[in-house]
């Protein structure tokens, strides 16, 4: 238990659907991260909020929509996805953007895109 | 974020220390060395950081070549439970907020 919690588990969502993601800390933590994780790949890093204000966005495109209303949640809205977007979501939290802080992550939302 | 390279894949017996390899030739003053670790099925969890000096912590040992070109992971007695991706980053302690993971390497322990 990392204090990072992150639902679903696992979601199977066809190319026409609409899901959200949910990742949720109670850490204290001022910044939030989404990374994917496919097959054999390196984790890539999505976005980064910092004190609910988005302060990285890796080319992702348009069908992921993310959302931080608050310090504590941070959602990562689909649309009309691939099956190619089929992998690990992976939310993350540290304290602040610092580089001498640990980031705790969550067990990650298993994705398929059908 | 500047470049680590690590082999892909190690090798250990069970209840042996280990020494995971990370190699950072363009490390900057600025760079804190970090470790994290991803056991199957499970998201990556931090293992150690430092900047100059070895470091020590509950769960490994963190060795830092004087020049800081390299850094060395030291985990004193490995369990099965250490089987895990090793991922040696690198951060700019400058604000910048990147956690950016490469291909780390891959721990087998052999019983």
């Amino acid at each position: 238990e990392t204090g990072v919690t992150q639902t679903p588990r696992h979601l199977v969502m066809g190319m026409t659907n609409k899901k959200s993601l949910k990742c949720e800390q109670h850490l204290g933590h001022n910044a939030m991260y989404w990374y994917k994780q496919s097959a054999k790949k390196p984790l890539e890093l999505m976005f980064v909020y910092s004190l609910e204000e988005r302060v990285e966005n890796n080319s992702v495109p348009s069908r992921f929509s993310p959302e931080c209303p608050n310090s504590s949640h941070l959602f990562l809205h689909l649309h009309t996805l691939q099956p190619e977007d089929s992998a690990l979501y992976l939310c993350a939290s540290s304290q602040d953007p610092a580089a001498n802080t640990e980031a705790f992550f969550g067990q990650g939302t298993r994705l398929t895109v059908v | 974020d500047a470049k680590t390279t690590q082999p892909n894949s190690m090798e250990s017996n069970e209840e042996e220390p280990v020494h995971l390899p990370c190699n950072h030739s363009t490390i900057s003053g600025t760079d804190y060395i970090h470790w994290y670790r991803q056991l199957p099925s499970q998201g990556p969890e931090y293992v150690i950081h430092g900047l100059t000096s070895n470091v020590n912590n509950r769960m490994a040992s963190l060795a830092i070549a004087e020049d800081r070109k390299s850094s060395t992971l030291i985990l004193h007695r490995a369990t099965l439970r250490d089987a895990a991706v090793y991922y040696c980053i690198l951060r700019d302690w400058r604000g910048n907020e990147k956690l950016t993971f490469g291909t780390g390497t891959r721990l087998t322990i052999i019983p």
